[in-house]
């Protein structure tokens, strides 16, 4: 199975805080990472596929980057609505398709 | 749009057989462009995927429930369906369906990121 790791597990931050998530696989994946978005009882919402692809309607101050092994979701400007929990996951093996643990994302 | 929702009994006794059974509305289950997937959330837990299927039957199984697992499509009726044997409390859980975009790969075609998903059910394993 390929592991994925994510740092870290809880970050406190202030509305207008630059905010960044980090990702890791056990292996490469090439570029075949999701980035998730959950609030509490609800399910997940997709933010960012191929690493770096926004999703048409997720705001602009949310972006992707990496590939291989290491990948960071970045929120320019925290807003009150992205206090949630974020997951990324892998999709190049789907022996199997494994998520992060998870960031929460809380207020500071 | 695109909605999934998914139904079954909110409580199955230990070594029973879970069922549940995802409709998609808004959309056609019948369509070579996506794969259906199945994914749950143990109660304070992170996300686990557990299978995903085709519109022709195909399946992509998690190794670690593949001994326990059966999906199987209808597309008379734009539904598909997770059933789980022997099931524990290790199975209480919310359980997700949702769409799965393709990955193209040159010489290769397969099951990608989960764009679209039901609300979840709670499904409690206990007697």
């Amino acid at each position: 199975d390929i592991q994925m790791t994510q740092s870290p597990s809880t970050l406190s931050a202030s509305i207008g805080d630059r905010v960044t998530i980090t990702c890791r696989a056990s292996q490469s994946i090439r570029s075949w990472l999701a980035w998730y978005q959950q609030k509490p009882g609800k399910a997940p919402k997709l933010l960012i596929s191929k690493a770096s692809s926004l999703e048409s309607g997720v705001p602009p101050r949310f972006s992707g980057s990496g590939s291989g092994t290491e990948f960071t979701l970045t929120i320019s400007s925290l807003q009150p609505d992205d206090f949630a929990t974020y997951y990324c996951q892998q999709y190049n093996s789907y022996s199997p398709f494994t998520f992060g643990p998870g960031t929460k994302v809380d207020i500071k | 749009q695109l909605q999934l929702q998914e139904s079954g009994p909110g409580l199955v006794k230990p070594s029973e057989t879970l069922s549940l059974t995802c409709t998609v509305s808004g959309g056609s289950i019948s369509t070579s462009k996506f794969y259906w997937g199945w994914i749950r959330q143990s109660p304070g837990k992170g996300l686990e995927w557990i299978g995903t299927i085709f519109y022709s039957g195909s399946t992509y199984d998690n190794p670690s429930l593949k001994s326990r697992l059966t999906m199987i499509v209808d597309t008379s009726k734009n539904q598909f369906s997770l059933k789980l044997s022997s099931v524990t409390a290790a199975d209480t859980a919310v359980y997700y369906c949702a769409r799965q975009g393709l990955v193209l790969v040159p010489g290769t075609v397969g099951p990608g990121s989960f764009d679209i998903w039901g609300q979840g059910t709670m499904v409690t394993v206990s007697s």
